[in-house]
């Protein structure tokens, strides 16, 4: 079984819809994060948390929700999606100290909104 | 002047050259600095971290150039399963924010040809 496991791997939606991703993970790490990767703009953060009660904005957060819910659990919401939000989206986790940057990914959700 | 900058490539290289890959950064406070390699459709995974002048493991070298803000990436003796892309990650200190955040690259494409 992957260490990170997103849900779910491939989506096609419609405009306006509420999506939800979500991010399992048993790497038992208190890092989590949500990148979305687009062709030519590389890996953009959206959102991170560093534990349960924690949430920051990355790059790029307008349009985009998340919850921790656990230590290895990291939704991403779309409350209403918009055709530009289609991307892959990924999921990774990490430790941090001197193993910031060593992160593990999911295996990502290809998002398309209509 | 964009944060991660990487050569899009492609670098189109036969079995068995070196090929080496330039990444340069903007923000002289960054911390730590690391190669991944995301193959076509898949998750990035971390290749190589990148510490003080630089470090080995088998056929890749990775170097850090502080004074010219740039890493490099060395690939000795090419195989065909090194077709891929590999981004240029750095932990750096976000402008406003006054937190660390990891930085990505769009990546350098490489092709191994047979």
């Amino acid at each position: 079984d992957a260490d990170v496991t997103q849900t779910p791997r491939n989506r096609i939606t419609k405009t306006g819809k509420r999506i939800m991703l979500e991010c399992s993970q048993t790497k038992g790490h208190d890092r989590m994060y949500w990148y979305r990767q687009d062709p030519g703009l590389g890996l953009r953060l959206i959102y991170y948390s560093f534990d349960v009660k924690d949430i920051n904005k990355g790059e790029i957060s307008d349009g985009y929700s998340v919850s921790r819910q656990a230590q290895a659990k990291f939704s991403l919401s779309l409350e209403s999606a918009i055709p530009n939000q289609t991307a892959l989206y990924f999921c990774a986790t990490g430790s941090g100290g001197l193993r910031t940057g060593e992160l593990f990914f999911g295996e990502g959700s290809r998002l398309t909104v209509l | 002047r964009k944060e991660v900058e990487q050569d899009p490539g492609p670098f189109n290289v036969p079995e068995g050259a070196t090929v080496a890959f330039n990444c340069t950064y903007s923000n002289s406070a960054s911390q730590s600095f690391f190669w991944y390699r995301q193959d076509c459709r898949k998750e990035p995974k971390l290749l190589m971290s990148v510490y003080s002048s630089g470090n080995e493991d088998g056929r890749f070298t990775a170097q850090l150039n502080r004074a010219s803000q740039y890493i490099s990436l060395l690939i000795r003796d090419s195989k065909l399963s090194d077709s891929a892309t590999y981004l240029c990650v750095v932990n750096m200190q976000h402008s406003g924010a006054g937190s660390y955040q990891l930085t990505f690259g769009k990546g350098t494409k490489l092709s191994v040809i047979p």
